[in-house]
């Protein structure tokens, strides 16, 4: 089974800053990954999908790079309401997917 | 709009059967796969497994294989998760989730929570 690791665990931010997180995988998983918001309360969504696109209607200000084993999902201008925590998940070895632990980002 | 409708809570006793539903609508279900994930009390995301609303083949995850039992009405548009005896540890979240675009996860269902308690 393919481990993804995120970190940090918790990022403190206030609105208007920049936030930076991080997937790793413990195999390469080529560009299969995806980044899932999730708000208290409510389902998770689809905001990245294969390391790199936007899914429908997802702001641009929300982004992702890497491949192999690093992947970075940087949202460049926090808004009130992206403050969330954050998923990342691999498809490489379908149908067999894993999630990472999440990422929450809080205001500080 | 594609949505997936998720059946309401529930309470139940351990040693207990319990069979939750997801209702696709807003596009052809038999065109995507479904998958279920769990989500214990304030803890992450666990894929549970797949199925394929066509033929109903499924693939589980080792976490859960033998636990539940993935199905679908096609007729009704319905997907279900069921288990034959509850336990507490199966207190939980459960989402589906639609498998579309690149295999990805969208949309999800909004959730039903399964509380097993004595």
């Amino acid at each position: 089974e393919i481990v993804l690791t995120q970190s940090p665990a918790t990022l403190s931010l206030s609105p208007g800053e920049r936030a930076t997180l991080s997937c790793r995988t413990s195999q390469s998983v080529s560009s299969y990954l995806a980044w899932y918001q999730q708000k208290p309360g409510q389902a998770p969504r689809l905001l990245i999908y294969d390391a790199s696109n936007r899914a429908t209607g997802i702001p641009a200000r929300f982004s992702g790079s890497g491949s192999g084993t690093d992947f970075t999902l940087t949202i460049s201008s926090l808004e009130p309401e992206d403050f969330a925590v954050y998923y990342c998940q691999q498809r490489d070895y379908w149908p067999f997917l894993t999630f990472g632990g999440g990422t929450k980002v809080e205001i500080k | 709009e594609v949505q997936l409708v998720q059946s309401g809570a529930e309470v139940k006793k351990p040693g207990e059967s319990l069979r939750i539903s997801c209702q696709g609508s807003g596009y052809r279900f038999t065109s995507n796969l479904i998958s279920w994930v769990r989500q214990m009390p304030g803890k992450g995301l666990e894929w549970m497994g797949r199925i394929d609303p066509t033929d109903s083949e499924t693939n589980y995850s080792p976490s859960f294989q033998g636990h539940v039992t993935m199905s679908v009405d096609k007729s009704q548009n319905t997907a279900y998760l069921q288990w034959t005896s509850l336990k507490a540890s199966d207190t939980a979240i459960y989402y589906c989730a639609r498998v579309g675009l690149r295999n990805w996860f969208d949309p999800w269902g909004q959730g039903t929570l399964v509380t097993v308690s004595s």
